[in-house]
């Protein structure tokens, strides 16, 4: 099975503090996701990977930055953390494969706190 | 510019009775659909997928959908609900150019009542 680790369950942090949150996938997949779910708003795409070292705007990028190094890592960059940055964040991965009908997988969410 | 609708953010069903969830979609030619589910303090998790072929599509734990390109939906269903069941569910649509990205409805919590 695909496993997408996500590094912290919970985090708190202060405004204004660098934040950053690891996911790791290990089924060598080309596409990676970070996400925000916020009640009442679903799932909004922050930034999304199609390989190494690319990296593509979502729908809500504004204070956030990432970092694909290694395939199997993507980071997600708070350059200066807000409250309204509080939330649960989400990672996904998945393969690159004709006609893109293959399913994201996730890991399990990190919920981030901004004091 | 594709678009998913989930009609109702709650959905309350006693166990054993049927679950319906559903999901309509926008789209100018017909995409790929999912339907994921989420228990608490966990991620998303596949359901089921519909891509080409046949329109009814079996999932895990029981679930099912059906795609109706008619009426651009994609509803979710399960005969009789189990207490296990109670989670939030997303509907999304992947479409077939590569260059867009796949796109999440609101979700829906299912509520099971005993």
């Amino acid at each position: 099975d695909v496993k997408v680790t996500q590094s912290s369950r919970y985090l708190v942090k202060r405004t204004g503090e660098k934040v950053f949150l690891e996911c790791v996938q290990d089924m060598d997949h080309e596409n990676m996701f970070w996400y925000r779910q916020d009640p009442g708003l679903g799932l909004r795409l922050i930034y999304f990977s199609y390989d190494v070292k690319m990296k593509e705007k979502g729908d809500i990028p504004e204070g956030y930055s990432v970092s694909r190094e290694k395939k199997e890592r993507f980071s997600l960059i708070l350059e200066s953390a807000s409250t309204s940055q509080t939330s649960m964040y989400l990672c996904a991965s998945r393969p690159e494969m004709q006609g893109d009908n293959q399913p994201q997988h996730f890991g399990d969410g990190t919920r981030l706190s901004i004091l | 510019a594709q678009s998913v609708t989930q009609l109702g953010s709650h959905v309350s069903v006693s166990e054993g009775a049927l679950v319906l969830l559903r999901c309509n979609y926008s789209s100018s030619v017909p995409p790929y659909l999912f339907w994921y589910v989420q228990y608490p303090n966990q991620g998303l998790q596949l359901l089921l997928k519909y891509t080409t072929g046949a329109t009814l599509v079996k999932g895990i734990n029981g679930f099912e959908a059906e795609f109706k390109k008619s009426e651009t939906s994609f509803h979710l269903t399960k005969p009789s609900a189990h207490m296990s069941d109670a989670a939030e569910y997303f509907c999304a649509v992947s479409p077939m150019n590569r260059d867009d990205k796949i796109i999440f409805g609101k979700g829906t919590r299912l509520h099971i009542l005993p």
